[in-house]
């Protein structure tokens, strides 16, 4: 069965440190990756998605992740963390093209520090 | 960016009645839309696949006859959770998903509806 693990529920970094936020995936076949952002209050917002081709995926506000897959992983990266990247942070997995389903990990609640 | 609103944003209700929540796509048709459930500090699970035109897809473990579903136009969705509970307390989201050159298969996010069962 497809599954998403994201080990880290809660991460504190400084602002401008740099950021790595992990996401494990599960699935048989080539899978369709994911980051979301959710906000308090806010929908989920797209950061970035991988469906194929290279493996470095930079997304929008700074954002990139990287698809490796010996590991397994989508790890997500920000070079320079800003106040305003506090947030909730949702890897998700999709079972396209057989199913239009995503298949999100329990999120990683970032705060940063001043 | 493609628009996906929520309407309510948070309901209270008593136990026993029955709560629509409406999803609508903005400023794009929507044949599919998808409805998920998140607890607090979970993650979203997927309840149900909503395409216009039909019956929704309810994944399993999901009552179909307490969440209805509607898709009657391309740009709304509506749940119904009927005779609501207090455990049917929760965060439900909707998403919809734009096929169109600018959506790449890319599902859109409403804010979410914050149902309080009392």
């Amino acid at each position: 069965a497809q599954s998403v693990t994201q080990p880290d529920i809660h991460i504190t970094v400084s602002e401008g440190a740099s950021l790595e936020l992990r996401c494990n995936y599960s699935y048989g076949a080539t899978p369709y990756l994911f980051w979301y952002v959710q906000s308090p209050g806010q929908g989920l917002q797209l950061l970035l998605k991988y469906f194929s081709g290279d493996t470095l995926v930079q997304g929008i506000k700074g954002f990139e992740a990287e698809f490796k897959r010996s590991q397994s992983s989508f790890n997500l990266r920000k070079p320079s963390v800003h106040w305003s990247d506090a947030a909730e942070y949702f890897c998700a997995v999709g079972t396209f093209p057989n199913t239009d389903k995503l298949i999100f990990g329990t999120g990683t609640r970032l705060q940063v520090f001043p | 960016g493609a628009v996906v609103s929520q309407h309510p944003s948070w309901v209270i209700c008593k136990s026993g009645t029955s709560v629509k929540i409406e999803c609508r796509s903005l400023d794009f048709q929507a044949t599919t839309m998808f409805w998920y459930r998140q607890f607090p500090k979970q993650s979203l699970m997927l309840m149900a696949t909503s395409n216009e035109g039909s019956k929704a897809t309810y994944e399993q473990g999901v009552e179909k006859d307490k969440f209805l579903i509607n898709h009657a136009s391309l740009t709304l969705s509506t749940l119904t959770v009927t005779s609501a509970h207090p455990e049917d307390s929760s965060f439900y989201i909707c998403s919809a998903r734009d096929f169109g050159p600018r959506g790449d298969n890319e599902q859109f996010f409403g804010p979410g509806t914050r149902l309080t069962v009392l």
